[in-house]
């Protein structure tokens, strides 16, 4: 079965500096999807950024990049120049190929930017 | 563009009281949804998914049950609650290719007492 693991479960950073959130999985699939969420106080879900398994290319969104290491199974994400609104719950998901298309979810680092 | 809403936002319930939560998508036919329960301080768990108006999965036997009666409509029940049914509830929807995301509702926070 996947796993994913969170090991940072609270991170601080000062604002406008850069932080980056770990997170490992664990699967024997070799085509998936993973993807970082960012649970602000609201508690909406919200889609930080995804990355392809198949892509080698990092993906990248405005100040939130990913470094994703296939064989170590590894897919941090850095947040560059953090805002006050970077404040939030960030989950690390992961999707094989199964039929149900589900997430299966880390157990989440949260994050506060300190003015 | 595709929005999702959820009602109630928040809900006390007493143990042992019915329960029905609704899920509706708009913008979009015939996408995959998904209820998953957040518990305090912890990740998400899959519940229920869904590919069609009345087809159910479920993940994790539990005293919960799902039902689809419209495309775009998602419902969470329960017969009588329990204490552990207290938690988070997040509806997801995608668009149903191997490729998409899955998109959140704002949730809705159940309190059983």
């Amino acid at each position: 079965a996947q796993t994913v693991t969170q090991s940072q479960p609270e991170m601080s950073v000062q604002e406008a500096e850069t932080v980056t959130l770990s997170c490992t999985y664990d699967t024997s699939e070799s085509n998936y999807y993973l993807f970082w969420y960012k649970q602000p106080p609201s508690r909406q879900m919200i889609l930080v950024i995804r990355q392809e398994a198949y892509k080698q290319q990092n993906a990248t969104e405005n100040r939130f990049s990913v470094n994703f290491q296939k064989a170590a199974k590894s897919f941090s994400l850095k947040i560059s120049d953090s805002q006050l609104g970077d404040t939030a719950m960030y989950f690390c998901a992961f999707r094989g190929g199964g039929a149900t298309n589900k997430l299966i979810f880390g157990t989440g680092t949260l994050l506060a930017v300190q003015p | 563009s595709q929005t999702i809403h959820q009602w109630p936002a928040t809900l006390v319930q007493p143990v042992g009281s019915p329960l029905s939560l609704e899920c509706t998508v708009e913008g979009t036919s015939n996408p995959n949804l998904y209820w998953y329960r957040q518990a305090a301080g912890r990740g998400l768990q899959l519940l229920f998914y869904s590919v069609g108006i009345g087809q159910i999965s479920s993940e994790v036997p539990q005293n919960l049950s799902a039902s689809r009666p419209q495309d775009r409509q998602f419902i969470l029940s329960s017969k009588k609650l329990l204490l552990s049914d207290s938690g988070f509830y997040l509806c997801a929807w995608m668009a149903g290719g191997p490729g998409d995301t899955q998109y959140f509702g704002p949730g809705t926070r159940l309190t059983v007492l």
